[in-house]
């Protein structure tokens, strides 16, 4: 887990406010993702970038927005949080070895919108 | 359309008996299966894949998992489970439509007593 960080690790925030998630990792992989997890559903892919020019919707994009700064890193933001948003969200990247993207997942972000 | 269930949301066993948590996949091709595991607070880890080859996977903490083709299941096995192996555990396919894609079940909070 230490090489995929999340900021912060939680956050209380006021519906309308944007927010903003951050995520750096020092794996050297090129893909990187954002996803949020509630009781019972599992994980839900919210985007995914495969390298810095490239960004890609996942499931529930809307709301969302992301920035790939660098290799290294990537954010979430949301624009005008509600409170629907308030989850777990986590980050994580990926290799891509015999055909297979194995995850490995930062500690995550516990995000409550009041 | 890929998919992954995991039937059971909860699995009781007493520390020392084997163990199974249940996962079935519904895949276009190859099918690429994993376990991951999530301890309280934390980002999930990943246990175990099945790529080809050998339909028994050995991971990380003495789990296994055994890849049926005919029933499209992929369930978790420990011979002899531990109080410490307590977390929720994520089945996850690779998306066949986006090889960079991981599509997660719902989860199975395996609880384990003394």
């Amino acid at each position: 887990d230490a090489d995929v960080t999340q900021t912060p690790r939680n956050r209380i925030t006021k519906t309308g406010k944007r927010i903003m998630l951050e995520c750096s990792q020092t794996k050297g992989h090129d893909r990187m993702y954002w996803y949020r997890q509630d009781p019972g559903l599992g994980l839900r892919l919210i985007y995914y970038s495969f390298d810095v020019k490239d960004i890609n919707k996942g499931e529930i994009s809307d709301g969302y927005s992301v920035s790939r700064q660098a290799q290294a890193k990537f954010s979430l933001s949301l624009e005008s949080a509600i409170p629907n948003q308030t989850a777990l969200y986590f980050c994580a990247t990926s290799d891509f070895i015999q055909g297979a993207n194995t995850q490995y997942f930062g500690p995550g972000t516990r995000l409550t919108v009041l | 359309a890929q998919s992954v269930a995991q039937p059971e949301d909860q699995v009781n066993v007493a520390e020392g008996n084997p163990l199974t948590v249940k996962c079935t996949y519904s895949v276009s091709g190859n099918p690429y299966l994993f376990w991951y595991v999530q301890y309280p607070n934390r980002g999930l880890q990943f246990l175990l894949k099945y790529i080809t080859g050998d339909n028994l996977v050995k991971g990380s903490y003495g789990f296994e998992a055994e890849f049926n083709k005919s029933q499209t299941s992929f369930h978790l096995k420990k011979p002899s489970a531990l109080v410490s192996d307590s977390a929720l555990y994520f089945c996850a396919v690779r998306d066949g439509s986006s090889a960079s894609k991981i599509i997660f079940g719902s989860g199975t909070r395996l609880s384990i007593r003394p």
